[in-house]
């Protein structure tokens, strides 16, 4: 079974920019989460879609959007980019349990790496 | 809102060593608790997890218990390697935020030969 596949690995932008990257889900999982992570501020959670819907939101700027599809591949996009938008950006995808049940579990693509210049 | 607190590293060890990461957690609802692991210029890897109290997590030697009455979730390997060396995250979910997980900050593990 294939696993969460991330496009492209690594890129380099220009402030100002914008950027989209691309995820691919494990097969069957419809639930795909965004994460960021950086030197200084760790792992942060950015945004959580299930079925073309975004249930959960983490604390940053409207710059960051995202969105899925109904294939249940998503996509995330930051405008306007900043030095510190320089990142590794990590894609999960999650079978959605009946609701009330716990133990569900993550799984994580090998991350795009963004650097602002 | 859920916060992880990890053992702080970098944690250098002999290959052999036994090893420990520490792992407490706060949480609302039934939390589950996991640990990733991370090896160089890659993204993350379940390593394991535990779903509801006293149940013990294992994977590749390594082992970890969902220690409820002390809100702890601590990683231990008997004997390491130097293909273990790589950075330890300790997570958490649960209730209604069952698809965001809560990390903590990393434990950076390295192993000499």
């Amino acid at each position: 079974k294939a696993g969460v596949t991330q496009t492209p690995r690594y890129l380099i932008k220009t402030r100002g920019q914008q950027v989209t990257l691309s995820c691919s889900p494990i097969s069957g999982h419809r639930s795909v989460s965004w994460y960021q992570q950086t030197p200084g501020q760790g792992l942060q959670f950015l945004f959580e879609y299930f079925s073309e819907t975004q249930r959960n939101k983490g604390n940053f700027p409207g710059r960051f959007s995202g969105r899925q599809f109904s294939n249940s591949r998503s996509e995330m996009n930051v405008s306007t980019l900043e030095l510190g938008d320089s990142a590794l950006y990590l894609c999960a995808s999650s079978v959605s349990p009946p609701q009330g049940m716990s133990g569900n579990t993550i799984y994580f693509g090998e991350g795009s790496w963004l650097t602002v210049v | 809102g859920n916060s992880v607190t990890q053992m702080e590293g970098p944690v250098t060890l002999s290959e052999e060593a036994f090893l420990t990461i520490n792992c407490t957690y706060t949480a609302t609802g039934y939390p589950s608790l996991f640990w990733y692991v991370q090896y160089p210029g890659e993204g993350l890897q379940l390593l394991l997890k535990a779903t509801k109290a006293d149940d013990k997590g294992s994977n590749k030697g390594f082992e970890a218990t969902y220690r409820k009455e002390t809100t702890s979730f601590h990683l231990e390997k008997g004997s390491v390697q130097v293909s273990d060396s790589a950075v330890y995250f300790c997570a958490v979910n649960s209730g209604g935020s069952n698809y965001k997980l809560t990390f903590g900050k990393g434990t950076l593990l390295t192993v000499n030969p």
